[in-house]
């Protein structure tokens, strides 16, 4: 049992650049989430998903899109990387939305130059 | 919409020494969770403790403990006994207990507090 993975542990990109955030979970949770977390301050959602096929916008959605096609997966694309972008992002399931902790993947450092 | 409150930036503690750091939170929900979350520099995110809003008992882990004032919206995490592995960032969180609502279970943070221990 993994818990919740990440890939890449750490990425550069140059401005313009697309990427995708991979997050994978390996203990049927329904509820996905996607937080970055700026220098010094908390973290703040990005997307959400409740199931596979169903996604929706946080806090901070812009610049971002996910997608969910299965329980286990849930990547993060970044389309045209801009400097705001630059932050440490993390991934988190939980089984439903009322009863248990969110349990979170290791985070992704990404630096936008 | 909730937000929550950490005012202390940065404290230090001596090894052995207790320490107590702060949380408000804003809310017009009656029941929801609380919880500290530790972070040190590997950057994981480690769950500390968890609090029920509905529960007037304070929760315990081993060292780790909580006064949870629900009237005041206040929400302190005390370590006893400081090691020196306490040292990491502290993030209070809130969470709408909600079921069935539109939460869906998301997690609105603090600005964190740094927590640096001195042997």
């Amino acid at each position: 049992n993994a818990g919740v993975t990440q890939t890449p542990k750490f990425r550069i990109l140059k401005i313009g650049q697309s990427m995708t955030l991979q997050c994978t979970q390996d203990m049927n949770h329904n509820y996905m989430y996607w937080y970055r977390q700026d220098p010094g301050m908390g973290l703040k959602l990005i997307y959400y998903s409740v199931g596979a096929g169903i996604t929706d916008k946080g806090e901070v959605p812009n610049g971002y899109n996910v997608s969910r096609s299965t329980t286990e997966d849930f990547p993060l694309r970044l389309e045209l990387a801009a400097p705001s972008q630059t932050s440490v992002y993390f991934c988190a399931s939980t089984p439903w939305q009322g009863t248990d902790t969110q349990y979170f993947g290791p985070g992704t450092r990404l630096t936008v130059l | 919409a909730q937000t929550v409150t950490q005012s202390q930036p940065e404290m230090s503690v001596q090894e052995a020494e207790t320490v107590t750091l702060s949380c408000t939170y804003d809310t017009s929900e009656s029941d929801y969770y609380l919880f500290w979350y530790k972070q040190p520099p590997s950057r994981q995110m480690i769950l500390v403790i968890r609090q029920e809003a509905y529960k007037q008992q304070n929760a315990t882990e081993n060292r780790f403990s909580v006064n949870f004032q629900k009237a005041a919206k206040s929400f302190s995490l005390k370590i006893s006994d400081s090691q020196l592995g306490d040292a990491a960032m502290y993030f209070c969180a809130y969470r709408s207990a909600d079921a069935g609502g539109t939460s869906y279970g998301k997690l609105t943070f603090g600005q964190g507090t740094i927590l640096t221990v001195h042997p």
